[in-house]
């Protein structure tokens, strides 16, 4: 199946610091790619649609200012969470669909990424 | 908002036993997802079912779906260890064919 990478894995950052995580689709394109949020033992949430070349789209609730999601190439997708708080720790996940090679819509992730805000 | 509801929310089984788990959701679908997650690693996709399929097979894993009753389960047969994480099902929003998930299954496989 497709490769989608996010990097880092995990990252440790004081509260007021900015952390950006990257998602990378390997082998495809990806002109739309999902951030979702999944808090321990919970489901995961979506926060948003990022969309290559124009403006994300968020989920109601969901803080634009807060999550700033740039998606300027068709294989990298950036989630910045800004000003962070201990509330934002989490584990972070993108996704992207890989509609070609005969692919149905299913959604490809990433390994994820810890956030801890001390 | 989650679409998908799962149950149980937890399960503990025997190596070698079936396990079972359940999906409801709520609004019409195209076709529905399983995916797979172990702790603290990103999700697999394992198998998708359209809205036209009733029974789908893939390996040890059988999907059933019923529109009607708008509910999925995923089996597995014959659990392995290595079979312990977290089952998600997942439907499609309609208004924005966004990916939703359900809160998911926790499967233990003892030895």
């Amino acid at each position: 199946g497709a490769v989608v990478s996010q990097h880092p894995s995990w990252v440790i950052c004081k509260s007021g610091t900015s952390v950006k995580i990257e998602c990378r689709s390997l082998d495809f394109q990806a002109t739309t790619m999902f951030w979702y949020r999944q808090f321990p033992k919970q489901s995961l949430m979506l926060m948003a649609t990022s969309n290559e070349g124009s403006k994300a789209t968020y989920e109601q609730g969901v803080e634009k200012d807060k999550f700033l999601i740039n998606h300027a190439s068709l294989t990298l997708s950036t989630l910045t969470v800004t000003s962070a708080h201990p509330e934002d720790s989490s584990f972070y996940i993108c996704s992207a669909r890989d509609w070609d090679r005969g692919n149905t819509g299913e959604l490809f992730f990433g390994e994820g990424s810890r956030l801890t805000v001390l | 908002s989650q679409q998908g509801e799962e149950d149980p929310q937890a399960l503990s089984i025997q190596e070698g036993e079936n396990a079972t788990m359940n999906c409801s959701y709520k609004t019409s679908i195209n076709n529905l997802q399983w995916y797979r997650q172990n702790s603290g690693r990103g999700l697999v996709h394992l198998i998708l079912i359209r809205s036209n399929e009733r029974e789908k097979h893939s390996g040890r894993l059988r999907v059933t779906l019923d529109t009607s009753k708008k509910s999925s389960s995923l089996l597995i047969t014959a659990s392995r260890a290595a079979d312990t994480a977290s089952y998600f099902c997942a439907t499609v929003r309609g208004r924005d064919d966004k990916i939703i998930f359900g809160k998911g299954t926790r499967l233990h496989i003892l030895p």
